[in-house]
């Protein structure tokens, strides 16, 4: 059974615009933990932001937050004032098992138009 | 400092024939882990070490797939008799275990092994 779910294959953004990308997760834990990382051509897999099950403020980093609503076991990563840098791969992930092992959605390419 | 390193970056090999991928943690990360990535997919656990030890092999296909830390350091990652459906991007991170499970894992650039 599918872990994560990332439902959008694609997403174009204009330059300086905001994006939203989604990711639903799927766990009988209480306390897990949630990221979203970011995979440019060069393969390196880059934390860009983590959210822990057991806290219910929103994190947020710079330009990058997310919407964590637990009872929709849903994570969403909204990038403001997008820039040409941050055109990517994007995976949610959670380490949603009392384990250490991460689980990956499929992932979301994208881009930004200048 | 270094961050985690992977070796080779490419590697291009026949079907049944040995493959070894090396994957140098950060210094002083307890734990490590081995993923790999199809083309199109998110990665998919394969093993995680606590220090010398496999923690949790769980994720590793088949027997023809071993990986070893002999000194809770360096690991790498054998695939014996290859096929052309273990082509792939391998990717390795590494974390400091005493931090609980919800540290970040850092990641090295991945070898990509293409099984001709």
């Amino acid at each position: 059974a599918q872990t994560v779910t990332q439902s959008q294959p694609e997403m174009s953004v204009q330059e300086a615009e905001t994006v939203t990308l989604s990711c639903t997760y799927d766990t009988s834990e209480s306390d897990y933990y949630l990221f979203w990382y970011k995979q440019p051509p060069s393969r390196q897999m880059i934390l860009v932001i983590r959210q822990e099950a057991y806290k219910q403020q929103n994190a947020t980093e710079n330009r990058f937050s997310v919407n964590f609503q637990k009872a929709a076991k849903s994570f969403s990563l909204k990038i403001s004032d997008s820039q040409l840098g941050d055109a990517a791969m994007y995976f949610c992930a959670c380490i949603c098992s009392n384990d250490y092992k991460l689980s990956f959605g499929a992932g979301t390419t994208v881009t930004v138009r200048a | 400092g270094a961050g985690v390193s992977q070796t080779p970056s490419n590697k291009v090999t026949e079907k049944g024939k040995y493959v070894e991928l090396r994957c140098d943690p950060i210094s002083g990360h307890t734990a490590l882990y081995w993923y790999r990535q199809s083309l199109g997919q998110g990665p998919e656990f394969l093993i995680y070490f606590q220090g010398t030890g496999a923690a949790d092999d769980s994720g590793l296909p088949n027997d023809r797939f071993f990986a070893v830390r002999p000194e809770g350091s360096v690991s790498t990652l054998k695939i014996q008799r290859t096929e052309r459906g273990d082509s792939a991007v391998y990717l390795c991170a590494s974390s400091y275990l005493p931090g609980g499970p919800g540290n970040e894992q850092f990641f090295g650039p991945g070898t990509r092994l293409t099984v001709l």
